[in-house]
C-alpha cells in the first residue's frame, strides 16, 4: 500500500510569489490535514479537508487555502509568500479524520523564500 | 488552553541503554488521545504509540513502553535497550476534538541522539 506522497520535495520562491503544494494520500483516505514546521513554531495545523470540504482551519491568514478532489487528493495554495513562509509543509492521511485515528505523514515539502 | 510540553529539548545516550522521554499536557476535554510520532531526518512523522484518556493501562510494545499518568497530565514514552537507528526527534501530541474535525496539538520535540 502507498504511502502519502507529497510533491514537490523542495521548492524554493521569492517573495511575493505563490505556490501550490499537493499531496496524494493512502487509497481510501479520505481526511488529508496540512501542518506547517518551523524552528520557531514548531509543528502547526494548518487545515484539513473531508470528502472535499474544508471542516477545520488553523490560526494562520487568509493567504494560505488549499482543497481537495473527489479522489481525496489535495492541495494548498500559499499566495503573496513572505520569508516567514519558509518551512516544512506537511500532509497528513487517515480514514475519517476521527479525533482516536492515528496520521499518516508524507515527507514534506521544504519551501524555501528568498 | 490545549498545550504540550517537553521539557527535554536534545537527549543523548549510548546504545543499549533505557531512554525515558517526557510529556506533559493540558486540556480541558474529558475525553482526548495522547500520541507519540517519530521525525527521522527524512521528515515524514512515524506514528509509535496512541493511548486513550479513560484507560489508564500502561502498556509495552516491543522495545517501547508508556506511562499515563492522569492525575499529573503526563504521557512518558521509553525506549529499551536503545539502537542508532532510535535516533530521531519524538513528538508527543494531544488530539483535540475541534468542530467537526480532530488536529494534533504537538509539543516542540526531543532531539534523540543514540551514539554507538
Amino acid at each position: 500500500k502507498a504511502g502519502v506522497t507529497q510533491t514537490p520535495r523542495y521548492l524554493i520562491k521569492t517573495r511575493g510569489q505563490q505556490v501550490t503544494l499537493s499531496c496524494s494520500p493512502i487509497s481510501g483516505h479520505r481526511s488529508v490535514s496540512w501542518y506547517q514546521q518551523t524552528p520557531g513554531q514548531g509543528l502547526q495545523f494548518l487545515f484539513e479537508y473531508f470528502s472535499e470540504t474544508q471542516r477545520n482551519k488553523g490560526n494562520f491568514p487568509g493567504r494560505f487555502s488549499g482543497r481537495q478532489f473527489s479522489n481525496s487528493r489535495s492541495e494548498m495554495n500559499v499566495s503573496t509568500l513572505e520569508l516567514g513562509d519558509s518551512a516544512l509543509y506537511l500532509c497528513a492521511s487517515s480514514l475519517l479524520g476521527n479525533t482516536n485515528e492515528k496520521l499518516f505523514f508524507g515527507s514534506g515539502t521544504q519551501l524555501s523564500v528568498l | 488552553a490545549q498545550k504540550v510540553t517537553q521539557a527535554q529539548t536534545e537527549i543523548s545516550v549510548v546504545e543499549k541503554e533505557d531512554v525515558t522521554l517526557d510529556c506533559v499536557y493540558e486540556t480541558r476535554d474529558t475525553t482526548y488521545y495522547l500520541f507519540w510520532y517519530k521525525q527521522p531526518p527524512s521528515g515524514e512523522l512515524v506514528f509509535l504509540i496512541r493511548r486513550n484518556s479513560f484507560d489508564e493501562q500502561n502498556e509495552i510494545s516491543g522495545r517501547y513502553s508508556w506511562n499515563f499518568q492522569k492525575s499529573t497530565s503526563s504521557f512518558n514514552f521509553t525506549i529499551t535497550a536503545s539502537q542508532v537507528v532510535d535516533s530521531a526527534v519524538y513528538f508527543c501530541a494531544l488530539s483535540e476534538r475541534d468542530g467537526a474535525t480532530n488536529k494534533l496539538i504537538f509539543g516542540t520535540g526531543t532531539l534523540l541522539a543514540v551514539q554507538p
